[in-house]
């Protein structure tokens, strides 16, 4: 079975500051992850994803994320937050079982200071 | 091209009522994926279909029916609702092949009291 879990509920930055949001992953077969951002009352947006090609990903908006096999983790960074980075993150993994879908880590709250 | 709608934006249900939600993607996605959000447990798979004509359970199916009797539209019904159900529901789709990347509707608030 896959499955993520995302190591903090909520993250507080300061504006200019970097951003790390942490994930790990679990899954049987060479994982397919990605990251959605939620802004408020808002759907999901894909900012990133990694399917087995090189293993730093860059996305959307500054944010990239390094795939690491040893350490069986895939964390969002960002080198310097703004106001606008403001939302939930979440880490997903492709699902391997016949539903063809995603499963979602249980979500990161990114708040950022002036 | 508006990608994935979805109707109500919101609702409120009494216990016991019925209702459908209607999910509509103009990307001739193959597949169509219905999901529940719930605060700190991220989104649980309710149901989700690979074609027209199919559909299959997800994790959470308990409550919830559907039907994918066209190819653009996804519809899941509660037959007799719950206060349980209360949840922001949302709506996704993907092409078929390796991408996985799937696409989110808005969302639909449920609130059942």
């Amino acid at each position: 079975a896959q499955s993520v879990t995302q190591l903090d509920s909520h993250v507080s930055v300061s504006e200019g500051t970097p951003v790390l949001l942490r994930c790990n992953y679990s899954s049987s077969y060479s994982p397919s992850l990605f990251w959605y951002v939620q802004h408020p009352n808002k759907g999901l947006q894909l900012l990133l994803k990694y399917t087995s090609a090189a293993t730093l990903v860059k996305g959307i908006n500054g944010f990239e994320a390094e795939f690491k096999k040893s350490e069986t983790s895939f964390h969002l960074t960002k080198p310097s937050a703004h106001m606008s980075d403001a939302a939930e993150y979440f880490c997903v993994v492709r699902s391997w079982s016949g539903r063809r879908a995603l499963t979602f880590g249980s979500g990161t709250r990114l708040q950022v200071q002036p | 091209n508006a990608g994935v709608t979805q109707t109500p934006k919101f609702r409120v249900l009494k216990t016991g009522q019925s209702m459908t939600l209607l999910c509509a993607q103009d990307m001739n996605h193959e597949y169509m994926y219905w999901y529940r959000q719930d605060p700190g447990m991220g989104l649980r798979l309710i149901h989700y279909s690979v074609g027209e004509g199919t559909t299959a359970k997800g994790e959470v199916p308990d409550g919830y029916n559907v039907s994918r009797l066209k190819k653009q539209n996804f519809l899941l019904g509660l037959e007799s609702a719950a206060p349980s159900q209360t949840s922001v529901y949302f709506c996704a789709s993907r092409a078929a092949g390796d991408s996985y990347e799937q696409y989110f509707g808005p969302g639909t608030r449920l609130t059942v009291t």
